[in-house]
């Protein structure tokens, strides 16, 4: 079965710092991983995801994630905080629910302090 | 192109009292998918359409709730009678069948349900 673990359901980083969102998923088969954002008032929209293939992805609005296997993780990054990204983030893998269904983490809200 | 659109985007009712959430897909995708949040918990699934056949229904709650996808273009999920615990958010999201099978979902805004 699939699961997904967000540390700290909410991260505070200054504005202009690096911002790091850790997410740890435990899956049967090699895992497809996902994240998306949740701005104020809005869907969830996709950040990034990880397939098959080179293990840093590079998504939207400047974030990143590295799929290492050996630690089952999945952290996502970016190397300088906007006071745009505050919102709440979610980790997901692929698995739990329908063919193409996602197992999600609780999420952790991002928050920027100026 | 018009994204995933769901309505109402938020619904106050009291117990015992009926509920019905709409969703309309991105046009073309046959896979439709509902998850619901309760606050301060994980995005839970719920069930999954492939046109208009319910492929997994293993995460309703109960039969308090009913899913429908009449001709496979937008789906209704009907909680009839609501309880105080079905509070909550409630996600719909839609995927072109067989697209690569990356599994990227496109999700919805939600429809926030108030239970009193």
């Amino acid at each position: 079965a699939q699961s997904v673990t967000q540390l700290g359901s909410h991260v505070s980083v200054s504005e202009g710092a690096l911002v790091l969102l850790r997410c740890n998923y435990s899956s049967s088969v090699p895992p497809y991983l996902f994240w998306y954002v949740q701005y104020p008032n809005q869907g969830l929209q996709l950040l990034l995801k990880y397939t098959t293939g080179a293990t840093l992805v590079k998504g939207i609005n400047g974030f990143e994630a590295e799929f290492k296997k050996s630690e089952t993780s999945f952290h996502l990054t970016k190397p300088s905080a906007h006071m745009s990204d505050a919102a709440e983030y979610f980790c997901a893998v692929r698995g739990g629910g329908g063919a193409d269904g996602l197992t999600f983490g609780k999420g952790t809200h991002l928050i920027i302090q100026p | 192109e018009a994204g995933v659109t769901q309505f109402p985007s938020h619904s106050v009712i009291e117990k015992g009292q009926t509920v019905t959430l709409r969703c309309d897909p991105i046009s073309g995708h046959d896979n439709l998918y509902w998850y619901r949040r309760v606050m301060g918990k994980e995005i839970k699934f719920l069930l999954h359409f492939v046109k208009e056949s319910k492929q997994d229904e293993s995460g309703m709650p109960n039969n308090r709730f009913l899913a429908e996808r009449t001709g496979g273009t937008y789906s209704t999920l009907k909680v009839q009678p609501a309880e105080l615990e079905d509070s909550g958010v409630y996600f719909c999201a839609s995927s072109q069948l067989g697209l690569s099978d990356t599994g990227e979902l496109f999700f919805g805004e939600g429809s926030r349900l108030t239970v009193l």
